[in-house]
């Protein structure tokens, strides 16, 4: 089975709402990472978190790693926000790799 | 101003044929890597290389060969290009392999398709 779950698979807001996206993980893991993609395909590192709750601007995540899981918080949406928002597991190999999910695609709403 | 530079943006290539994608970075990074993302799939890992020595290989086929002629490029060489391999494909960096406590900084992609 996938290693890293994400949810919801797709989520549509109206620009000014709360989003709460979710990332388990089926294995032991070091550390967390959460990424956006933007509509045309590049890539942005948002968070790298390997407990706890990170805030950055209108984006907080928060991870349990004794309980696999992270939540990426979107407060505020604006239309901007809209693409694919990916988080990935770092295993203890220290080889730099990272294991994705599928990711949640947002739509915000004017 | 991109610090991670690819090359090509697109390429149409024919099935059989050889390609080789190129990726430099500026940020004085030390560990590079090549991750796949093909249609319906999540970003897969490829390969990680650090001070220029590979690290780890998740990728089945030898078809893939990544080039390190110096610390800050690493080039992916494709050879008998199969439609299979169509996809985007992005080179990335980080100062440190261990990524517990690094950002990982992605290229915007070359994107291969496979005719």
């Amino acid at each position: 089975g996938q290693q890293v779950q994400q949810s919801p698979a797709s989520l549509v807001l109206q620009e000014g709402e709360n989003a709460e996206l979710q990332c388990n993980f089926s294995t032991s893991l070091n550390s967390m990472q959460w990424f956006y993609q933007r509509p045309e395909g590049s890539l942005v590192s948002l968070f790298y978190n390997p407990s706890g709750t990170k805030q950055s601007g209108r984006l907080t995540s928060t991870t349990v790693i004794k309980e696999r899981r992270s939540s990426l918080h979107i407060s505020s949406s604006q239309i901007t926000d809209s693409g694919t928002y990916l988080c990935a597991m770092v295993d203890n190999t220290n080889t730099g790799k990272l294991t994705f999910g599928d990711g949640t695609v947002l739509t915000v709403k004017p | 101003d991109p610090k991670i530079i690819q090359k090509p943006k697109y390429l149409v290539a024919v099935t059989g044929s050889e390609k080789i994608l190129i990726c430099e970075q500026y940020l004085g990074h030390n560990a590079m890597y090549w991750y796949r993302q093909s249609a319906k799939k999540p970003l897969e890992f490829m390969f990680s290389y650090s001070y220029q020595k590979l690290m780890d290989n998740q990728t089945a086929s030898s078809r893939f060969q990544p080039q390190s002629s110096k610390k800050n490029h690493l080039d992916l060489q494709i050879t008998a290009l199969k439609p299979d391999d169509s996809a985007t494909y992005f080179c990335a960096s980080s100062q440190d392999p261990n990524l517990s406590n690094e950002r990982l900084f992605f290229g915007h992609g070359t994107k291969l398709s496979v005719l």
